[in-house]
Parts: C-alpha cells; sequence; structure tokens
C-alpha cells in the first residue's frame, strides 16, 4: 500500500461544527487531491493542489476549503458541517512530470454529519 | 472536455471464469495515459493496470489485461481465473500527459462481485 494517509478514518458530528480532515503523504509528491465519493461509489473531484501555495477547486462545488503550506500536507476543512457534507472523502496524491501520473489513494474519511 | 464512460454498473462473475469489464473514452488528444483502479469494500483504491496511448501492445498484469482499441476509443480490463479478492469497484480513468492543470478524469465504476 502506499504511503498516505487520512485522519480520522471514521467521524460523526453535528450540524455546524467545524471539522478539518487530515492527509499526509511521505512520497514527496508535488499534487494532492481530495475527491467526494457519493454513496453510488462515484468520485468528484473537490479541490486539488500542483504544490506548495498552490489550490484550485475541482469539478465538485464544495463549501470545503484546503491549504498546502507543506509538501507533504493537505488538509480539508469544513467551516460548518451539514448533513449534506455527509459523505466518504478520499484524499490522493501523484507525482508532477510528464509521466503516467499514477494516483495514490489514502484509505479515505467517512464523515456523517447529523 | 475528456469523459469516461463505463456502461456496467454492476457485474457477476463466478469464481475461476474469466470477466471484461468495458470503458470508453472522448478525446481528441492522440497521447494521453488510461488507467483502472480497484477499491475493495472498505479498502484503498489500487491501481490495477495502466496503458500508454502511444504503445500498440496490451499492457497485462498477471491475471489482468486490457484489450485497448485507439481507434474505437475502447479500454476494457479482462479479469481472468477471477477470484474473491477481487470483490470490488473498478474505475476506468484518463489523463492527458503533460495536461497542466488537468487532473485524472473518472468513469462512474463497475462494481465486481466474485461469486464462489
Amino acid at each position: 500500500e502506499a504511503d498516505i494517509y487520512q485522519t480520522p478514518r471514521y467521524l460523526v458530528i453535528g450540524t455546524g461544527k467545524k471539522i478539518t480532515l487530515e492527509c499526509s503523504q511521505t512520497m514527496g509528491h508535488d499534487k494532492m487531491y481530495w475527491y467526494q465519493q457519493d454513496p453510488g461509489m462515484e468520485l468528484h473531484l473537490i479541490h486539488y493542489s500542483y504544490g506548495v501555495n498552490s489550490t484550485e477547486k475541482g469539478d465538485l462545488s464544495s463549501e470545503s476549503t484546503v491549504s498546502r503550506i507543506r509538501t507533504e500536507h493537505f488538509p480539508l476543512t469544513l467551516e460548518s458541517a451539514r448533513p449534506s457534507h455527509t459523505s466518504q472523502y478520499l484524499c490522493a496524491s501523484s507525482e508532477r512530470g510528464g509521466g503516467p501520473d499514477t494516483q495514490y489513494f489514502g484509505p479515505g474519511t467517512r464523515l456523517t454529519v447529523l | 472536455a475528456q469523459t469516461v464512460t463505463q456502461s456496467q454498473p454492476e457485474m457477476s462473475v463466478q469464481e475461476a471464469e474469466t470477466v471484461t469489464l468495458s470503458c470508453t473514452y472522448d478525446t481528441s488528444e492522440n497521447n494521453y495515459y488510461l488507467f483502472w483502479y480497484k477499491q475493495p469494500p472498505s479498502r484503498q483504491m489500487i491501481l490495477v493496470i495502466r496503458q500508454e496511448a502511444y504503445k500498440q501492445q496490451n499492457a497485462t498484469e498477471n491475471r489482468f489485461s486490457v484489450n485497448f482499441q485507439k481507434a474505437a476509443k475502447s479500454f476494457s480490463l479482462k479479469i481472468s481465473d477471477s477470484q474473491l479478492g477481487d470483490t470490488a469497484m473498478y474505475f476506468c480513468a484518463f489523463i492527458r500527459p503533460n495536461s497542466g492543470n488537468t487532473p485524472l478524469v473518472f468513469g462512474k465504476g463497475t462494481r465486481l462481485s466474485v461469486i464462489a
């Protein structure tokens, strides 16, 4: 398995709480991504970063925010969680360059907002 | 924009049999990469196999092989001698090399069940 970690693995919180989902990788990858996986298992890209101090929004509109202050760390924050945020969140990373850009995925965080 | 289509939401196969998962994609590019990823129940997504569009030869990885038809824009995955551990969601994905800020494009996935 790849060296990419997500914490917590499971989180149940109440509406209105601020939460941060952590993602770290030890592979020195420049590129990192956050996906939201719906109950049908479809993947939706919500944020990505191509290096320190670079962040972009993905295809799916999201009320979350991200930061990339260090290469290895890409946390995702929800300022005020709502039941519609209940989902599986996957973090991934890949190397910068002209190669095949294989993405390595973390184990995911399953978030439930009551 | 590139799109990836997996037309089989669910499939099942008997253990030890062979199964083929379909994937088609739409692009005007000539050079690109294609991937199959596997996500077992409650486990991490992992890469199964990848194909570079400029290579004529179909990629193989042990029991997994692809049938890459560039003109038809088709990229199917064949799993031979299916095992219970192959039960998973399978995602087909596409990317252009040197694509700048364009990330990987995933299909919606095919849920494969291997039956004993």
